[in-house]
């Protein structure tokens, strides 16, 4: 089993429909979580990033984390073509540099 | 300014060639890391620099790779006799502690043929 595990999808909505995107971690030890998102040939860049459990919520992007269950989320409101992109969880231990990486969900947004 | 840049954005190399790949990180970040993103997986980790401390090869999956960051600043990732299962994008990110956010560049792609 994968330390974190997430959908690869693809995953295609319409423009404006929300979406909900997870992932499942099994260290319990994981304190830091983090949503990147990737577009096509780029790298990675920092999107939400909470620590502990919770939500977040930063304009149309929310994140949640649900330590009891080991899964966090981010949700995407009135999803726009704009948001077209791999978008990769992430989290790391308390005083540890060692983040671990979800493999990705390809999101299309369709106008 | 000027953000994480690699070179070259893209290598093509016969099986059992060695490469070198490059990152410049964002000047006056103190911490650099290596990753491999292959099709369908999530970053797998590779190494870590932090200042002058030795680094972190605990990634690394195996002897044939290494990597050097000369003067605290330009990193070379150097594959040895490269294997067809080698092939992925391989991403430099850099931070300005170890503790704060890692800035990516947007990667080599490596094909072994």
């Amino acid at each position: 089993q994968k330390e974190v595990e997430q959908d690869p999808g693809p995953l295609s909505v319409p423009e404006g429909a929300i979406v909900s995107l997870n992932c499942t971690y099994s260290n319990s030890a994981f304190q830091y979580f983090m949503w990147y998102r990737q577009y096509s040939r780029k790298g990675p860049e920092l999107l939400m990033y909470t620590y502990s459990s919770g939500n977040k919520e930063d304009g149309r992007f929310t994140a949640q984390v649900d330590k009891s269950s080991k899964y966090i989320s981010l949700f995407i409101r009135d999803s726009q073509p704009s948001d077209s992109a791999t978008y990769l969880c992430a989290m790391s231990q308390i005083n540890n540099n060692d983040m671990r990486f979800g493999a990705g969900t390809r999101l299309t947004v369709k106008p | 300014g000027a953000g994480v840049s690699q070179s070259p954005s893209n290598k093509v190399t016969e099986k059992g060639k060695d490469v070198e790949l490059r990152c410049d990180p964002i000047s006056g970040h103190t911490a650099l890391y290596w990753y491999r993103q292959s099709l369908g997986q999530g970053l797998e980790f590779l190494i870590y620099f932090q200042g002058n401390s030795a680094p972190d090869k605990s990634g690394l999956p195996s002897d044939r790779f290494s990597a050097e960051r000369t003067g605290g600043s330009v990193s070379t990732l150097t594959i040895q006799r490269t294997q067809q299962e080698d092939s992925a994008v391989y991403l430099c990110a850099s931070s300005l502690r170890w503790d704060n956010e890692q800035f990516f560049g947007p990667g080599t792609r490596l094909t072994v043929l």
